[in-house]
């Protein structure tokens, strides 16, 4: 079983449309959760980090139920630029260690008009 | 401000040539990744540097994967005798805090595809 599992997509979505991915992660001991957004042949970006108390930046929501490994995106409003794949993260943060990021493949999203 | 940099940006290798990819990382970050990522997939850990001490290789597919940063600043990662599953993106980060516990800033990636 993979650590962080996500659904791949494609999900195609109309402008304006409300969209929400899905992520789950094995290691139950997990400390800190993040979403990354990945353009085409681009590097990662961090879209924004995941808080046990849910955090919103504009039209992205995020969440993180720890009891079910469990973690969600939600876009409001998709714009076309929202056109991108997006990377659930996770940091195991073992005591003395890196911070090994832990990647899912990523779910894919493409808005249309 | 400059970014992460990454060269070369796109590497064509003979099966069983050496190689060299490298990373400069953001002035003053202490700590650097590298991450390898395959078609279709997420980044995947390679190894991990807080300044000139590598810390963890564990990520490491082979011992012909080698990373070094003598200084605490460029980092390379080489490969040597390349084989085909080797073709990926090589992914640097860096990060101002210890451990990379803080936000991780990647670059552009080197592409390699070994033919």
């Amino acid at each position: 079983r993979k650590e962080v599992e996500q659904d791949p997509g494609p999900f195609n979505v109309p402008e304006g449309a409300t969209v929400a991915f899905n992520c789950t992660y094995s290691n139950s001991a997990s400390q800190s959760f993040f979403w990354y957004r990945q353009d085409c042949r681009k590097e990662p970006k961090l879209l924004m980090s995941v808080y046990s108390s849910g955090n919103e930046d504009g039209r992205f929501t995020a969440q993180l139920n720890r009891a079910s490994q469990y973690i969600s995106l939600l876009i409001r409003d998709s714009k076309l630029s929202d056109s991108a794949t997006y990377l659930c993260v996770v940091n195991p943060w073992e005591t003395g260690t890196a911070s090994k990021l832990t990647f899912g493949t990523g779910t894919r999203l493409q808005v249309t008009l | 401000g400059a970014g992460v940099s990454q060269s070369p940006r796109y590497k064509v290798a003979k099966r069983g040539q050496d190689v060299a990819l490298r990373c400069d990382p953001i002035s003053g970050h202490v700590s650097l990744f590298w991450y390898q990522q395959a078609l279709g997939q997420g980044p995947e850990f390679l190894t991990y540097f807080q300044n000139e001490a590598q810390l963890d290789k564990s990520g490491l597919p082979s011992d012909r994967f080698f990373a070094e940063r003598p200084e605490g600043s460029v980092s390379t990662l080489k490969i040597q005798r390349t084989q085909q599953e080797d073709s990926a993106v090589y992914l640097c980060a860096s990060s101002f805090s210890r451990q990379g516990a803080g936000e991780q800033y990647f670059g552009p990636g080197t592409r390699l595809t070994v033919t």
